[in-house]
């Protein structure tokens, strides 16, 4: 089954700065990869996904990429702010005729310091 | 709004006891994961579902859980029995796959669950 790596588990970064996260998978059905945002004591809420069709996704100051070849891709959260402190999960799905199972990376506790 | 809403919210109950939590999908979703948050373990999939039918159980003990999905509209995670070790924050989500196309899958709140 599939297997999704995370790193890095704790982030520290200044507000302003950037913050990179990865993960890796090792499926390569895999063909969807979102990118789940969970604060503290709250549900997991997508942010941003990206499909295989595609290598680079942007949305304001967050942009996914991702490396079919070499099975890894990235978060990247650009001009950092407080409200940005939460854990965010990688998750890679297939996409095949027996479902779209949803496995999740063991999250990047991400913390915004002013 | 539609949400995924999971019942009960909290519930702590002694060891040995059967827990049972509830989920209603977001209408017209036709899948519906069951996930063990851990500090430990992250997101640990436990089970999933598309048009009702189990599709992957093999996260979930077999031994003391079960997970059905009795109509459209519910989605049950049973423990029998519960133990300490089960202690947990037990998210469902919900999602649409349809031919090609996919929504993301949807959270609910979640249910906190203490085995004492």
């Amino acid at each position: 089954g599939e297997n999704v790596e995370q790193h890095p588990s704790t982030l520290s970064v200044q507000e302003g700065d950037s913050a990179v996260i990865k993960c890796t998978y090792s499926d390569s059905a895999s063909n969807y990869f979102p990118w789940y945002k969970q604060e503290l004591g709250k549900r997991p809420q997508l942010i941003i996904d990206i499909r295989s069709n595609v290598g680079e996704k942007k949305d304001q100051r967050i942009a996914v990429t991702l490396n079919k070849t070499a099975k890894h891709f990235s978060l990247h959260i650009t001009e950092t702010q407080p409200e940005d402190s939460a854990v965010y999960f990688c998750a890679a799905s297939p996409f095949t005729g027996g479902g779209n199972k949803l496995t999740f990376g063991t999250g990047t506790q991400l913390k915004v310091e002013l | 709004d539609a949400r995924v809403t999971q019942t009960p919210r909290h519930k702590v109950t002694e060891m040995g006891q059967e827990v049972t939590m509830r989920c209603q999908p977001i209408l017209g979703h036709n899948t519906v994961f069951w996930y063990r948050q851990t500090m430990m373990q992250g997101l640990e999939l436990l089970a999933y579902f598309r048009n009702r039918a189990p599709l992957d159980d093999s996260g979930m003990p077999k031994d003391r859980f079960s997970a059905e999905m009795p109509d459209a509209t519910l989605a049950t995670l049973k423990i029998q029995p519960s133990e300490p070790r089960d202690s947990a924050v037990y998210f469902c989500a919900s999602g649409l796959v349809l031919g090609g196309a996919r929504t993301e899958a949807f959270f609910g709140q979640g249910t906190r669950l203490t085995v004492v």
